[in-house]
C-alpha cells in the first residue's frame, strides 16, 4: 500500500522564524490534506491540496503530484503554531496519515 | 454551531465492558469516518461509511462496529473492551469519499 513519510519528525524554532515541512508519498494519490493538531488535541484543517499551491495567511502549501511530495510553509512563526502537523494521502479506498512533524515554537 | 461533534469527550471503563461513542455532523456531508490515534500520536483510519458502502480497515478487530442511523450520525460500538483499546478516537466527515475531511474534537477512551 501507499507509504506516507513526513520530515523532519521534530522541529524547534524561535518565534518569528520560517519553516518548511515535507510530506513524501510512495505512489500517486487522489487527494492530499494537511492538518494541525494543537496542544489540546484538536485536529484542524489547513489545506486540501491534491496539486498546485494554496495560501492562507502565514501558511501556504504546494503539492507536486508528479514528484510525489507536498510542502507546508509556515512564515513568521507564532507560539500558537506549536503542535503536530500531519499530512494525509488518499489512493483508491486507502487513506494514510504520515507520522507527523512535531513543531515547537519558543517565545 | 459545531460542525462535527462527539460524545462523550472522555470515557473511562473497565475491561470486558461494551461502550459506544456518538458522532454527529451538521455539514450535510455524505461520508463519515472513524479514526484511532494511539499514544504515539499515530492516526489510523478504522472505518469509512456513506449511505451506500462501508469500508473497513482490515486490521480493525470485529469487536468494533460502526452504526449509522442516518447520514448525519455515525456511532462507534465497541464490545469486550481491552486495555489496548485505550486511545483517542476521532470522527470525521467529508463531502464524498476522501475529499476534504473535517474532524470532531475526539473522545479519549481509557480502559482499566
Amino acid at each position: 500500500g501507499i507509504q506516507v513519510e513526513q520530515s523532519p519528525p521534530d522541529l524547534i524554532l524561535q518565534e518569528g522564524a520560517n519553516s518548511t515541512l515535507r510530506c513524501n508519498f510512495s505512489d500517486s494519490v487522489n487527494n492530499l490534506q494537511w492538518f494541525h493538531q494543537n496542544p489540546w488535541g484538536q485536529l484542524i484543517n489547513l489545506f486540501y491540496i491534491p496539486s498546485g499551491t494554496k495560501q492562507n495567511g502565514r501558511l501556504s502549501a504546494t503539492t507536486v503530484a508528479t514528484e510525489r511530495y507536498s510542502l507546508l510553509y509556515i512564515s513568521s512563526s507564532q507560539t500558537t503554531d506549536s503542535g503536530v502537523y500531519f499530512c494525509a494521502a488518499n489512493r483508491d479506498d486507502k487513506i494514510i496519515f504520515g507520522k507527523g512533524t512535531r513543531l515547537h515554537i519558543l517565545p | 454551531d459545531t460542525a462535527v461533534s462527539q460524545t462523550p469527550k472522555y470515557l473511562v471503563t473497565q475491561m470486558g465492558n461494551d461502550k459506544s461513542i456518538k458522532c454527529e455532523q451538521n455539514l450535510g456531508h455524505d461520508t463519515m469516518y472513524w479514526y484511532k490515534q494511539d499514544s504515539k500520536k499515530f492516526l489510523k483510519i478504522m472505518f469509512s461509511y456513506n449511505n451506500k458502502e462501508l469500508i473497513i480497515n482490515e486490521t480493525v478487530p470485529n469487536r468494533f462496529s460502526p452504526k449509522s442511523p442516518d447520514k448525519a450520525h455515525l456511532n462507534l460500538h465497541i464490545n469486550s473492551l481491552e486495555l489496548g483499546d485505550s486511545a483517542v478516537y476521532f470522527c470525521a466527515s467529508s463531502h464524498g469519499y476522501s475529499y476534504e475531511q473535517y474532524f470532531g474534537p475526539g473522545t479519549r477512551l481509557t480502559v482499566t
